[in-house]
């Protein structure tokens, strides 16, 4: 089967660091995706991990441990435009898609 | 612009009314996916296209739900008789080859609302 999940809804505060958690048991796995997904607009692409470990990228970090099946995104130094959806997707390499978690929604406070 | 662009952007239909979504996928990109996704929850697979062959069909919720990619570019999504659990957000992606590590690019959904 197929199962992927994150908190449904997060609180930070603008300047501070968040993590959000995902854990998933999907087969034929070949890559842990993460979008960002403002209200009314289209999912845009974070980041891509097929290895163990911490791939930074400016502010955002994504890390995966394949042997616990678990990914986090690390978002630093928030800022009020970082309020989004933020998706955990993973590659299944038996179709060429990815099967999304049902996002976790992230309100950045002043 | 060169982003996934998607028609109608909004969609009221009838309880019963056929309605017909189009994609066009970036120039060039070879793998083509259309997404459901309802209010509050992550995007739902239903099918997906490499140039113009259907390899999976499988997140198709029911035979009313029909797609294609002719020419191995544009694709179509059609809902025959819709009903109203169909109202959601239908989202066309792209890449430019199948396979991991190759990004998929999404349209900014075409949104369904069944009255």
């Amino acid at each position: 089967g197929q199962n992927i999940d994150q908190p449904t809804e997060m609180t930070a505060t603008e300047g501070a660091i968040v993590q959000i958690n995902c854990t998933y048991q999907t087969s034929g796995f070949n890559g842990l995706f993460w979008y960002q997904q403002h209200a009314g607009e289209a999912p845009t692409f974070l980041s891509y991990n097929v290895l163990d470990g911490l791939e930074e990228k400016g502010r955002f970090s994504s890390f995966l441990s394949r042997s616990k099946g678990y990914s986090y995104l690390l978002l630093k130094e928030l800022q009020m435009k970082d309020s989004a959806s933020y998706l955990c997707a993973s590659f299944n390499n038996q179709g060429g898609k990815l099967i999304f978690g049902q996002g976790t929604e992230l309100s950045v406070k002043p | 612009g060169a982003g996934v662009s998607q028609s109608p952007r909004y969609k009221v239909a009838k309880r019963g009314q056929d309605v017909a979504l189009r994609c066009d996928p970036i120039s060039g990109h070879v793998s083509l996916f259309w997404y459901q996704q309802a209010l509050g929850q992550g995007p739902e697979f239903l099918t997906y296209f490499q140039n113009e062959a259907q390899l999976d069909k499988s997140g198709l919720p029911s035979d009313r739900f029909f797609a294609e990619r002719p020419e191995g570019s544009v694709s179509t999504l059609k809902i025959q008789r819709t009903q109203q659990e169909d109202s959601a957000v239908y989202l066309c992606a792209s890449s430019l080859v199948q396979g991991a590590g190759n990004t998929i690019y999404f349209g900014e959904g075409s949104w369904l609302t069944v009255v």
